[in-house]
């Protein structure tokens, strides 16, 4: 029962470098999200996807690029990766009605020296 | 926009009730959230309350809910060590679209010692 899986798990780049994070769920859920989180600020959103087919901007989504591949995976791009950029990354997905429980991937750890 | 705050930061003994606490400002807040995070993973939900309701008991943990101050808390009873982690607030309202969007706390780190 894999629920939500992201790859790699840990990640070192130069600035400058590009990195695409994947994520991939097997519940058949319509949304996907990424959100980034920082010390003390809890989580932020990137970007989601409502259902496949379709992208939206999040509360943070400079720097980055999403592509919602099919139902199953959605990936995020750093096309040129800034030291601001490091964090750990969180991919998540859900049904897209508000009161459905939004389920969690282990995580991304992103360094950007 | 929403805002969600919660303290950094609580330590208590083994055995004794946690109360982690949260606030948030969307009136229209429609579920309220609780997640934990252990170190190293992503995040678990604990336990959710729909806005209508006061208050949520499941085994260990008791959700409470003041709509009129707009304030969360998340009673654990018996705290043991394996409760130490992260736990984060979130709220979903979208009253416009039939969507699924959360705004979430810092988190409050729990400690218990032994």
């Amino acid at each position: 029962n894999a629920g939500v899986t992201q790859t790699p798990k840990f990640q070192v780049l130069k600035t400058g470098q590009s990195m695409t994070l994947q994520c991939a769920q097997d519940m058949n859920h319509n949304s996907m999200y990424w959100y980034r989180q920082d010390p003390g600020m809890g989580l932020r959103l990137i970007y989601y996807s409502a259902s496949e087919g379709t992208t939206d901007k999040g509360e943070v989504p400079n720097g980055y690029n999403v592509s919602r591949l099919n139902k199953r995976e959605f990936s995020l791009r750093l096309e040129s990766a800034a030291p601001s950029q490091t964090s750990v990354y969180f991919c998540a997905s859900s049904e897209w009605v508000v009161g459905q429980p939004q389920h969690f991937g282990d995580g991304t750890r992103l360094s950007i020296l | 926009g929403e805002d969600v705050e919660q303290s950094l930061f609580l330590s208590v003994r083994e055995g004794d009730s946690s109360v982690i606490n949260c606030t948030y400002t969307d009136s229209s807040s429609t579920y309220l959230y609780w997640y934990k995070q252990e170190p190293g993973a992503g995040l678990q939900l604990l336990t959710y309350i729909f806005s209508n309701m006061d208050m949520k008991q499941d085994q260990r943990l008791t959700v409470l809910l003041n709509k009129k101050d707009k304030h969360l808390s998340l009673r654990i009873a018996d705290t043991q060590t394996g409760d130490s982690a992260i736990y984060f607030c979130a709220e979903s309202s979208d009253p416009n679209n039939a969507g699924n969007m959360l705004t979430f706390g810092g988190g409050t780190r729990l400690m218990v010692k032994p």
